[in-house]
């Protein structure tokens, strides 16, 4: 079945990292997701990964990926105050492309 | 580049009349269209795909007599809410994609549906 999910809250300190995990059931999955939601705003797409790879950095995103035990993780260094959003994982399902998301990491930085 | 607008952005209504939301895809050809419901704290749950010049496939639950649905050209598909009752109240976000090659969605900055 199609499930993604994602702890709900997250809080850290500005300038250190944060780190957001989601796990997935569709082992086809051929690429995952991170998004990022602004209150009251659409989605952001902030990186992604193809499900061959284990890692993908950009900048102060790092991505992380265990196929094995369909875990993904997304680590923010330096967080800043401009960081707190909901984070959203979702991954492409195989069947007809649509993205199944999970329920949304809510992220609070505190300066 | 890849802009998606939505209009509009916030609309309330009566119970009983239908509303239309715009997705259009502003600087880029469209194949696919995708829209989605929000609630409140709550994930994304996709409502139904839909591709230009073709008929909407709605997901499993999903009445597609209420949410009609027309992507009529590659630039622009709409959403309407047929009869709108207070339980359809929500955030409603699409989403378009290049074509079925390309990975990406690039999404609309969301509809706030508030039903009276």
């Amino acid at each position: 079945g199609e499930d993604v999910e994602q702890s709900l809250f997250l809080s850290v300190r500005e300038g250190d990292s944060s780190v957001i995990n989601c796990t997935y059931t569709d082992s086809s999955s051929t690429y995952l997701y991170w998004y990022k939601q602004e209150p009251g705003a659409g989605l952001q797409l902030l990186t992604y990964i193809f499900s061959n790879m284990d890692m993908k950095q950009d900048q102060r995103l790092t991505v992380l990926l265990n196929k094995k035990d369909k875990h993904l993780s997304l680590r923010i260094a330096d967080t800043q105050t401009g960081d707190s959003a909901i984070y959203f994982c979702a991954e492409r399902y195989n069947q007809g492309g649509k993205l199944i998301f999970g329920q949304g990491t809510e992220l609070s930085v505190k300066p | 580049g890849a802009v998606v607008s939505q209009h509009p952005s916030w609309v309330i209504c009566k119970s009983g009349t239908s509303v239309k939301i715009e997705c259009r895809s502003l600087d880029f050809q469209a194949t696919t269209m995708f829209w989605y419901r929000q609630f409140p704290k709550q994930s994304l749950m996709l409502m139904a795909t839909s591709n230009e010049g073709s008929k909407a496939t709605y997901e499993q639950g999903v009445e597609k007599d209420k949410f009609l649905i027309n992507h009529a050209s590659l630039t622009l598909s709409t959403l309407t809410v047929t009869s709108a009752h207070p339980e359809d109240s929500s955030f409603y976000i699409c989403s378009a994609r290049r074509s079925p090659l390309y990975n990406e969605q690039f999404f609309g900055p969301g509809t706030r549906l508030t039903v009276l």
